[in-house]
């Protein structure tokens, strides 16, 4: 298994771009999250996911949207971005959660200026 | 309010000691509770878990301890090794949600 996956690994936008960051996972997991993470800071929620077809908002939802169409992806959506959205945003999903052991994708990094 | 925190931003030790990294938490209805370990450059690693209905778990060379009176969680590690510095999380999960709240973290550096 390749476990979670996220693309792309670095990107550099401009304000107001937008852009899709991929999340996938083979494990059959039903629950998946999207968290970012700000330089020195805690992990916060901003979407997850307890199955295909159904979304939920996290701690820090705004200038965000998700889809889940399949169990496999995730993808997270920034329509308009703002220099506050600089950071490394995390994937991490959970078959049945959230007790138990959440797998992280390997982050994207991302830069808005 | 929901909020989890750390008291110590950065420990540093000696390789071999015992490390303990504490954690406090605010929520009377959280009832899991997950230590994670964060590798420079990379995403969180699940390392031990307790649930409320416990005061004490041991893994391998780690062992959590609860105290619910105080809500205090600890991370304790023993013989501490080079390759453990990294970044440690502690987090929470609300009975009834299905979310996981974030401490700001603790960053373990181990000298020789």
């Amino acid at each position: 298994n390749a476990g979670v996956t996220q693309t792309p690994k670095f990107r550099i936008l401009k304000i107001g771009q937008s852009m899709t960051l991929q999340c996938a996972q083979d494990m059959n997991h039903n629950y998946m999250y999207w968290y970012r993470q700000d330089p020195g800071m805690g992990l916060k929620l901003i979407y997850y996911s307890v199955g295909a077809g159904i979304t939920d908002k996290g701690e820090v939802p705004n200038g965000y949207n998700v889809s889940r169409s399949t169990t496999e992806d995730f993808p997270l959506r920034l329509e308009l971005a703002a220099p506050s959205q600089t950071s490394v945003y995390f994937c991490a999903s959970i078959e049945k959660g959230p007790a138990g052991t959440q797998y992280f994708g390997p982050g994207t990094r991302l830069l808005v200026l | 309010g929901e909020s989890v925190g750390l008291h110590l931003p950065t420990l540093s030790v000696q390789e071999g000691d015992n490390s303990i990294i504490n954690c406090a938490y605010s929520n009377s209805a959280s009832d899991y509770f997950i230590w994670y370990k964060q590798e420079s450059g990379k995403g969180p690693q699940f390392i031990i878990d307790i649930r409320s209905n416990m005061d004490k778990r041991q893994g391998q060379r780690v062992t959590v301890l609860l105290n619910k009176t105080v809500k205090h969680l600890s991370l304790q590690i023993a013989a501490t090794q080079p390759g453990d510095s990294a970044v440690y999380f502690c987090a929470e999960n609300i009975v009834g949600t299905d979310k996981l709240i974030f401490g700001t973290g603790t960053r373990l550096q181990v000298f020789p």
